[in-house]
């Protein structure tokens, strides 16, 4: 099993619709959780940090479920500017430091 | 958020050169950078986890004599690829910790002919 996994999409939907990505990870002791926007051959923007249930920025909701180990991205009101991929990013502690694990990533193409 | 840069952001070389490519933390000091490679249509892989003032942990399969890192003070980590092949085309992207939250450069986009 992948430590962080994620459906690799593409999620087409109209603008203006509510889309839900999910990413689940394998290691129980993860710490902290990431999602991040990378736009073609672009770098990765953190988009937002989800360090305990979940929390809201705009039209961006993350929530986290650590007795079923996965974390959730749902976009409200969907832009065309929101077409991109989303990384899910799980912050994993290994040999006394951490290491960071991102998914493959959900492409989102939002439609006129 | 945290600005990081990244140069040069493409550079395109011979079979057998090296390539050094360097990461700034321009408004704050990272103690800690990663190094990451991103090839086509796949997701980031971390290279190496860059500590100022020590050596820098190379996650398995890769190399350190052939990705050599230098991470000498708070605002620059260097990765320099070595003896480069074809198949180390790829883009390079570094990052900086910011407490536990990661901030990338913009990415360096190699090319080996």
């Amino acid at each position: 099993r992948k430590e962080v996994e994620q459906d690799p999409g593409p999620f087409n939907v109209p603008e203006g619709a509510t889309v839900v990505f999910n990413c689940t990870y394998s290691n129980s002791a993860s710490q902290s959780f990431f999602w991040y926007r990378q736009d073609c051959r672009k770098e990765p923007k953190l988009l937002m940090s989800v360090y305990s249930s979940g929390n809201e920025d705009g039209r961006f909701t993350a929530q986290l479920n650590r007795a079923s180990q996965y974390i959730s991205l749902l976009i409200r009101d969907s832009k065309l500017s929101d077409s991109a991929t989303y990384l899910c990013v799980v912050n994993i502690p290994t040999s006394g430091t951490y290491k960071y694990i991102f998914g493959t990533g959900t492409r989102l193409k939002v439609l006129a | 958020g945290a600005v990081v840069s990244q140069h040069p952001s493409r550079v395109i070389c011979k079979s057998g050169t090296s390539v050094k490519i360097e990461c700034r933390s321009l408004d704050f000091q990272a103690t800690t950078m990663f190094w990451y490679r991103q090839f086509p249509k796949q997701s980031l892989m971390l290279m190496a986890t860059s500590n100022e003032g020590s050596k820098a942990t190379y996650e398995q399969g890769v190399e350190k004599d052939k990705f050599l890192i230098n991470h000498a003070s708070l605002t620059l980590s260097t990765l320099t690829v070595t003896s480069a092949h074809p198949e180390d085309s790829s883009f390079y992207i570094c990052s900086a910790l910011v407490s536990y939250e990661q901030y990338f450069g913009p990415g360096t986009r190699l090319t080996v002919t």
